[in-house]
């Protein structure tokens, strides 16, 4: 079983609406949190820390559920410039190791 | 300011050539990362450097070797480059405590013949 589970999509989003996507993780020791945004041939970048009691940041919402062992994605108001792909991330070690799905894909349509 | 930076940005080997992949950050952060990503898989971690003068194993660290030059600088060198290895690298630095991202490179894309 892998560590950090995300459904692939493609999640077709069209353009205003709202998406919301989760990711699995199997350490119940995991730390933190993370959305990483992946755009086509690019390297990551850090889209939004998760917390605990769940943030905002503009458009997205990120949520944890300790309990259940997932973290969620919003996407309010869906743009263009939204499509790419999201990699959820997990920190399971007190230093710095993180654990990366294989990401979900999103794609904004006019 | 030019965060992580990688070089080169692509490469092609043949089997069995060698080569090095350098990575350098300029954030002054103790951490460094070499992580390959393939189609379809998360990006799987080959070495990490929690600190200059230390280095370890990830998940994936068959075929290859690193070296921390100096806290900025990682390379990462494969010494009998095998086509499994075709892939793209990334390098990636942060902070290890907690709750500090990994800042990433814009990776080298890199393909055995």
């Amino acid at each position: 079983r892998k560590e950090v589970e995300q459904d692939p999509g493609p999640f077709n989003v069209p353009e205003g609406a709202t998406v919301a996507f989760n990711c699995t993780y199997s350490n119940s020791a995991s730390q933190s949190f993370f959305w990483y945004r992946q755009d086509c041939r690019k390297e990551p970048k850090l889209l939004m820390s998760v917390y605990s009691s769940g943030n905002e940041d503009g458009r997205f919402t990120a949520q944890l559920n300790r309990a259940s062992q997932y973290i969620s994605l919003l996407i309010r108001d869906s743009k263009l410039s939204d499509s790419a792909t999201y990699l959820c991330v997990v920190k399971t070690d007190s230093w710095g190791k993180l654990q990366f799905g294989a990401g979900t894909q999103v794609v904004v349509t006019p | 300011n030019a965060g992580v930076t990688q070089t080169p940005k692509f490469q092609v080997l043949k089997t069995g050539q060698s080569m090095t992949l350098q990575c350098a950050q300029d954030m002054n952060h103790n951490s460094m990362y070499w992580y390959r990503q393939d189609p379809g898989m998360g990006l799987r971690l080959i070495y990490y450097s929690a600190s200059e003068g230390t280095t370890d194993k990830g998940e994936v660290p068959n075929g290859y070797n690193v070296s921390r030059l100096n806290k900025r600088e990682f390379s990462l060198r494969l010494e009998s480059a095998a086509p499994s290895q075709t892939s793209v690298y990334f390098c990636a630095s942060s902070e290890a405590t907690s709750n500090q991202p990994q800042h990433f490179g814009d990776g080298t894309r890199l393909s055995i013949l």
